[in-house]
């Protein structure tokens, strides 16, 4: 079946502009997780979700990081007033409940000039 | 803080032998382990998952937990140039009515030669 799509796969914005990345996760998963990717490092958890439910957003790096998930299938990450080290690789994983193994997706680059 | 630990590499092993990649953990209550592997420019896949002491097999790939050593292994047989990508260890780090988010390593870069 088609696994986590996310959109856009790539994204330039301006220092300050605000940005949308979405994330379409498996058919049916319950639980939702949001990872930023630095060059040459691990990913770095930033929120999870269960159905509609945040239940952890404790990665979040700033007030600028904002993630809603309203129908508990779509997830939309939105970073305000973007700035340099916002620059990463932004992936999405998706997983049948909260103890299950997680799948990605293909990840949304972001870089900010 | 809970941390994951790998050797960054470059790991590089000649083409059909056996390469070998390391991961400790340092919260000793962890339950959940997985291995993915992630090519350039692409995002993690997911190759082997292992919840318990000892060994798990699948394919050419075998997975190793020791829980008292806070130890986890990926054993790569016949190792081929396709396998060649970076290997992220992850540890599941649960807390009810959180969820299970990974905590991974800053992984390890292999490369097999022809």
């Amino acid at each position: 079946g088609a696994g986590v799509s996310q959109s856009p796969r790539y994204k330039v914005a301006k220092r300050g502009q605000d940005v949308a990345l979405r994330c379409d996760p498996i058919s049916g998963h319950v639980s939702l997780f949001w990872y930023q990717q630095a060059l040459g490092q691990g990913p770095e958890f930033l929120t999870y979700f269960q159905n509609e439910a945040q239940l952890d957003k404790s990665g979040l790096p700033s007030d600028r990081f904002f993630a809603e998930r309203p129908e508990g299938s779509v997830s939309t990450l939105k970073i305000q007033r973007t700035q340099q080290e916002d620059s990463a690789v932004y992936l999405c994983a998706s997983s049948p409940q909260n103890r299950g193994e997680q799948y990605f997706g293909p990840g949304t680059r972001l870089t900010v000039t | 803080q809970k941390e994951v630990e790998q050797n960054s590499g470059p790991l590089s092993v000649p083409e059909g032998a056996i390469a070998s990649l390391n991961c400790t953990y340092s919260d000793r209550g962890s339950q959940s382990f997985f291995w993915y592997r992630q090519y350039s420019g692409k995002s993690p896949e997911l190759i082997m998952s292992i919840y318990s002491n000892g060994d798990k097999e699948d394919g050419r790939f075998t997975a190793q937990l020791n829980k008292a050593s806070q130890y986890v292994s990926l054993l790569i047989r016949d190792s081929q140039p396709s396998d060649s990508a970076t290997y992220l260890c992850a540890v599941r780090d649960f807390i009810y009515n959180q969820g299970g988010k990974l905590i991974f390593g800053q992984g390890t870069e292999l490369s097999v030669k022809p």
